[in-house]
Formats: C-alpha cells, structure tokens, sequence
C-alpha cells in the first residue's frame, strides 16, 4: 500500500478512443503530479497541482487532459492519442510543491498501450 | 530544462560485489534526491542531499553530493538480489514546483 492508488493498472486503447486515468491519494498531501515513463527516457514531468490549481503544464499536448477535483483527486483524460502515447504513466504526491524538502509519493503506475 | 545524467545505464552484477553509478549535470541543484523503482511498481524514495559535500548512509546505501552541488554518486556494499532495480536520481527543477529526473540506471544483482 504506496498512499498513493491509480487505476486501471493497464489500460489498451485505440487512437480514436477516449478513457480516463485515475489517481487517489490517502496522505493528506496538497500538490500532486502526472509523469510520464517511456523506455530510455527519463521521467517527464506533464503537469502539477497545488491546491488544486494547475501550477505547472510541460508542454504537454492536448490530446492530454488533466482534472484535478480537490487536493486528493487527479486524473488524465485521453483522447485520440497516438501509438508513441504509449508508456507508464505515474501520479506522485507530495505535501506542498517544494520539492525539496517534499519528496515524491508515487503510485504505481497505468501501463498504457495504443494501438 | 536541467539535464541529469546517470552512468552507467545498466549494470549486472553478483552477490556480494561493490558498486558505485553516478549522476552528473551541467547545471547546479538546490537538492537530489535518490529513488529505486522495481518492475511494476512506482519509484521511492531513498535519500535527499542538501548541502555540497554532504554524505548519507543507508545501511549498506553510501550517497554523496559534490562540492559544487552538480552530481551525486551512491555507492553499494555488498549488494545483493533485493537491491535490484532502477535507480533514479532527481534534483529540483527552475520552477521550483518538481522534480527533473535523469533517466536511470537498472541494476541487477544475481545470487
């Protein structure tokens, strides 16, 4: 038990469909996270929540949509994405967004292929 | 964007070996933090560097910041089959708001 859940664990889509990923955290953190993990890449950061409000969005694009309902709620919702789309993508939590002295809770992940 | 690099990308090794990865950047952290994923889970937390020169040791885990505050190492002793994984080192990014990460290094330690 990571504090931090995402559902599903694996999700298959096509590029005309649309889904939505789910992330839930237990330990009364305030900021929260999408990145996302491809093969012999590092970590990319998509976007960052703090209190709710989207303080950060890396370019992400709009195939892309996050919705973050209160402080304990994140999701990601997809649409016509593409098969390079595909990877694990990860919500982390931390108490505020200095990270530093608020290290990263992560979930363990939704392994996403589209096909 | 500041760039974290990780050396070496993967490493095999047996029970009971010495080790030591790296990361290093061009650019100057306030702070990095070590992380280990293992396969089908997300990444935790090991340790946090703050200050150049600072050393931290998790039992057989040994983490360094450089003086000028630009690359970490973490040494292992003795490693063994539980420290399996993919190590992530991650510093602070300009925004303030998370973290960049580098891209890892996966470690495998046979019996």
């Amino acid at each position: 038990e990571t504090g931090v859940t995402q559902t599903p664990r694996h999700l298959v889509m096509g590029m005309t469909n649309k889904k939505s990923l789910k992330c839930e955290q237990h330990l009364g953190h305030n900021a929260m996270y999408w990145y996302k993990q491809s093969a012999k890449k590092p970590l990319e950061l998509m976007f960052v929540y703090n209190f709710k409000e989207q303080t950060e969005n890396n370019s992400v694009p709009s195939r892309f949509s996050p919705e973050c309902p209160n402080s304990s709620h994140l999701f990601l919702h997809l649409h016509t994405l593409q098969p390079e789309d595909s990877a694990l993508y990860l919500c982390a939590s931390s108490p505020t967004t200095s990270s530093y002295n608020s290290p990263l809770h992560f979930g363990n992940g939704t392994r996403l292929t589209v096909t | 964007t500041q760039l974290l690099e990780q050396s070496p990308q993967f490493l095999s090794i047996q029970e009971g070996e010495n080790l030591t990865v790296y990361c290093n950047s061009s650019s100057v952290f306030s702070s990095l933090q070590w992380y280990r994923q293992e396969p089908g889970e997300g990444p935790v937390l090991l340790v946090t560097v703050v200050t150049g020169g600072e050393v931290k040791k998790l039992k057989r885990l040994t983490f360094q910041f450089g003086d000028a505050r630009k690359d970490s190492s973490l040494h292992i002793t003795a490693a063994q089959p539980g420290d399996t994984g993919l190590y992530l080192c991650a510093g602070v990014s300009n925004s303030g708001y998370a973290l960049n990460f580098g891209k890892g290094t996966s470690l495998l330690v046979t019996p």
